[in-house]
Formats: structure tokens, sequence, C-alpha cells
């Protein structure tokens, strides 16, 4: 089935750092594909997605390309900010034939910012 | 805009109680998730519905948890009875259902339930 695999581990970084978070996906079909965000306390939202092979998702500084040939779909941000530490999951949803719109999501990653 | 609304927040339990999970959708939002998230996991889908109709169910096991969309709007998630490995966020989504066909329309997640069982 469908399925999204990140980097182990959680990550710690310096205010200004880049960052790079890993994702690699396996589907039958074309999938779109998601990168979520969760903030302490809060629920998951939306941070970027593409819906085909070579679309950029772009959205606070954050960037991740949709890499067929690869499988992969890597979040990264040039400079990283305190505000940006969270939990941060890709995602996936195969193009429904019949309107199935069920993400499959990776275990997360936990990103901490240092002052 | 008022987002998806989850109540109660956190819910502590003994083993083989019932307990019950309130969720309400965007306002508009015919497709209604939960989703059960695992503490280092992601979240992974228990139930989908499209307005009050149940469309895909395959993972939500059936002879502990039922849930119910009545008139399309508000739905609940029920364990009956709860077990230890029950243990987790349980949360709810909704979406338009108005993309479906053009790679999947926005899903909007609210903050979750936190179920300890003892």
């Amino acid at each position: 089935g469908d399925s999204v695999t990140q980097m182990e581990g959680p990550v710690t970084l310096s205010e200004e750092a880049f960052l790079t978070i890993n994702c690699t996906y396996t589907a039958t079909g074309y999938p779109s594909l998601f990168w979520y965000v969760q903030y302490p306390g809060e629920g998951l939202q939306l941070l970027l997605k593409a819906t085909k092979a070579d679309d950029k998702g772009s959205n606070k500084g954050f960037e991740a390309t949709y890499r067929k040939e690869t499988t992969s779909f890597h979040l990264e941000k040039g400079s990283v900010q305190v505000s940006d530490s969270a939990v941060y999951f890709c995602a996936l949803s195969d193009v429904p034939d019949y309107g199935n719109n069920r993400l499959a999501f990776g275990k997360g990653n936990q990103v901490v910012v240092i002052p | 805009e008022a987002g998806v609304v989850q109540s109660p927040r956190y819910k502590i339990i003994e083993k083989k109680q019932p307990v019950a999970f309130w969720c309400n959708p965007i306002s508009g939002h015919n497709t209604l998730y939960w989703y059960l998230q695992n503490l280092g996991q992601g979240p992974e889908l228990l139930i989908r519905y499209e307005n009050e109709e149940a469309v895909d169910d395959s993972q939500l096991p059936k002879d502990r948890f039922s849930a119910e969309r009545l008139k399309g709007v508000d739905s609940t998630l029920k364990i009956q009875p709860a077990e230890l490995g029950d243990s987790a966020v349980y949360l709810c989504a909704s979406s338009s259902g108005q993309g479906a066909i053009a790679g999947g329309d926005e899903q909007f997640f609210g903050p979750g339930t936190r179920l300890t069982v003892l």
C-alpha cells in the first residue's frame, strides 16, 4: 500500500541554521504530497503541498519539490526561527478514482530550534 | 471562521469503561475524518464520512469502536469497552469535498482528544 518514510529522530538546530527533513514515498498511482506541521497544543496544519512531479510547494519560507525520479519530497528552510519548533509530518494522498481522500502520514519529525 | 472543534481535549478513564469523543467540523464541510495518532507516530485514518454516510471505515476496529454522524454535521466516536492500548490522541478533520479529484482537497484538523486508559 501507499506509505511515507521520514528520516529517523528529532532534529535540533540553532536559530538561522538550514533545515532539511527527508521524506520518501511509495505509491502505486500519482500521489499528491503534503507537509503538515503541528505546533505544541495545536492541531495539524497544512504547510505546503505539491500535486504533480516537479511541482514546488512553498509557504512561510519552507519549500519542498516533488521528485518522481527519487520518490522524494524533502522539506527545506534556509534560516529557521525559534517559532519553527514543531513536529513536521510528510503525507501523501493518492489521486482518487472515486473520491477517496485518505492521507497516509509519515511518523513525523520533532524540530527544536535553539536561540 | 471557526476551525474544527473537538471535545473533550483530555480524557482519563479506567480500562473497560466506555468513552466518547465529539467533533464539530468547519461549517459547510461535507467530508469528516477520524484519525488515531499513537505516540511518536503519524495519524492513521479510522473512518471517513461523506455527509452522513461512512464511505471508508476499513480501519475502524468494529468490535469496540463505533462512530456516527447524524444529520451530516457533528460526529461522535465511541469506544466500548476501552483497553489500555487505546491510549492515544484522536483527531478529527474535515474538508470541503470540492476538490477530491484534483489531488485531494485540504483537510483541516482539530486539536485532538488525548485519551489515557488506566
